[in-house]
């Protein structure tokens, strides 16, 4: 598709299950971002692949929280042993970045709304 | 570290009204500075940018000054309309760094 692509839109998941939460970039952008946006939160950072590799993953919770990205497309998000505390709304976005003048666009799918019970 | 303040919401104006949306951030060296804007069930998309001192970003009647002084890139438009009312997102890119960083978000709610 044109655009960033993300699934599942909703999960209702169990206290202490596991989700993935997938995204497919837009093609040809080389960096891929995954942000979380909590009820009345900004976008809190969680990770960013420049192609498979992930320079920052400062954002990222807990150690029950991971992510890959293979052959530099497709990302995805792993939460294990999920807590309430998980529910927000995951945005993943992707960008063809201009590093020598530190601008460009990140393209953001609609996002994958998680709801721990 | 790096950061962005935003006006707390929700701002409420009648339409034509002029529209601010105050944003200053923290930042090392000289970054580049963004609004997005997320439409009600929309993703976020880009609605303008600066990328130095004193540039001025424009898009749909929108406009935002990058003010290293102040450190500031308030967010305005002269005539609001209905159609604007969305939550409005100011960042920054540090340079080298490679990712956006957010603030909280300030929900504009234009009435006709």
């Amino acid at each position: 598709g044109a655009g960033v692509s993300q699934s599942p839109s909703n999960k209702v998941t169990e206290k202490g299950k596991d989700v993935e939460l997938r995204c497919d970039p837009i093609s040809g952008h080389t960096a891929l971002y995954w942000y979380r946006q909590s009820l009345g939160q900004g976008l809190e950072f969680l990770i960013y692949f420049q192609g498979n590799s992930a320079p920052d993953k400062s954002g990222l919770p807990s150690d029950r929280f991971s992510a890959e990205r293979t052959g530099g497309s497709v990302s995805t998000l792993t939460i294990q042993r999920t807590q309430q505390e998980d529910s927000a709304v995951y945005l993943c976005a992707s960008s063809s970045w201009d590093w020598r003048k530190n601008t460009g666009e990140l393209f953001f799918g609609e996002g994958s709304r998680l709801t721990v019970l | 570290g790096n950061s962005v303040t935003q006006m707390e919401g929700p701002v409420t104006l009648s339409e034509e009204a002029f529209l601010t949306i105050n944003c200053t951030y923290t930042a090392t060296g000289y970054p580049s500075l963004f609004w997005y804007v997320q439409y009600p069930g929309e993703g976020l998309q880009l609605l303008l940018k600066a990328t130095k001192a004193d540039d001025k970003g424009s898009n749909k009647g929108f406009e935002a000054t990058y003010r290293k002084e102040t450190t500031s890139f308030h967010l305005e438009k002269g005539s609001v309309q209905v159609s604007d009312s969305a939550v409005y997102f100011c960042a920054l890119s540090s340079f080298g760094v490679g990712k956006l960083i957010f603030g909280q978000g300030t929900t504009l709610q234009v009435k006709p």
